[in-house]
C-alpha cells in the first residue's frame, strides 16, 4: 500500500524557536497533502490543505504566519512551527492523496509527529 | 458544531464477538465515508469506506452500513481480535466540489478483551 513518513517522530524545542516537520509520499506522487494536529483524546482537526506548486489553503483560525506549509515537490510537504509556545506541543500528523487515483478517495496517513515545546 | 459524532468513546467487546462502532453525521452534503484505525502515536490506518450511493461495503471481517436518512453509519467487526483494539475514527466528506476534505468524528476507543 502507498506509505507516508513524517519526520522527524518526536521533537522537543525551547519556545520561541521554529520546528520544521517533513511529509514524504515514499512510492506515489501526491498533488495534495493535508496536515492534521490531534490534541490528546480528540479527534484529528485539519489545519491546512498543501497543493503541490500553490499556497496552502488554511482552516479557519488557524494562523498561516504561524504554521508555514511548503509542498515544493510531488512527494514532500513541510510544515514549520514558527517562534514555537508550549500550547503548540500537539500531535502533528500529515496525510497524502494518490494523484494517480482518478477518485479523491482514501488519504494515506503519516506516522504523526509529536512536537513538545519547553 | 460537530458535524460528525461517534457518541461512544470506548466499547469492550469479548474476543470473538461482534464489535459494532456508531457515527452520526448531520451534513447532508456528505456523500463519502471512511473508517480509520488509529494506534497510539500512530498515524491513522485505512480500513473501509463507503459511498452514498450504496448502503453496505464488506471487506473481510469489516462491514460498514450507511443508513441516509438516518444520517448514520456504524462498522461491524466480526469476529473481534485483541489486535483490533485501538480508536476508530469516523470520517466524512463532501466531495470533490467542497474541497475534499475529510470531517473527522472524535473517535471510539475500542478494547477487545481475550
Amino acid at each position: 500500500g502507498a506509505v507516508v513518513s513524517q519526520h522527524p517522530s518526536r521533537v522537543i524545542c525551547k519556545s520561541g524557536t521554529s520546528v520544521k516537520i517533513e511529509c514524504r509520499s515514499l512510492d506515489f506522487q501526491a498533488t495534495t497533502m493535508f496536515w492534521y494536529r490531534q490534541f490528546p483524546k480528540q479527534s484529528l482537526m485539519l489545519m491546512a490543505t498543501s497543493n503541490e506548486g500553490s499556497k496552502a489553503t488554511y482552516e479557519q483560525g488557524v494562523e498561516k504566519d504561524k504554521f508555514l506549509i511548503n509542498h515544493a515537490s510531488l512527494t514532500l510537504s513541510t510544515l514549520t512551527v514558527t517562534s514555537a509556545h508550549p500550547e503548540d506541543s500537539s500531535f502533528y500528523i500529515c496525510s497524502a492523496r494518490d494523484s494517480s487515483r482518478g477518485a479523491f478517495y482514501e488519504q494515506y496517513f503519516g506516522p504523526g509527529t509529536r512536537l513538545t515545546v519547553t | 458544531d460537530q458535524q460528525v459524532k461517534q457518541n461512544s468513546p470506548s466499547l469492550s467487546v469479548q474476543e470473538g464477538r461482534i464489535s459494532i462502532l456508531n457515527c452520526d453525521y448531520t451534513n447532508s452534503m456528505f456523500d463519502y465515508f471512511l473508517w480509520y484505525k488509529k494506534y497510539p502515536a500512530e498515524g491513522p490506518t485505512f480500513l473501509i469506506s463507503i459511498s452514498s450511493i450504496k448502503d453496505k461495503n464488506e471487506d473481510g471481517r469489516f462491514t460498514v452500513f450507511l443508513n441516509k436518512s438516518a444520517k448514520h453509519l456504524s462498522l461491524h467487526i466480526v469476529p473481534s481480535q485483541p489486535g483490533d483494539s485501538a480508536v476508530y475514527f469516523c470520517a466524512a466528506s463532501a466531495g470533490y466540489n467542497y474541497g475534499q476534505n475529510f470531517v473527522f468524528g472524535p473517535g471510539t476507543r475500542l478494547s477487545v478483551l481475550p
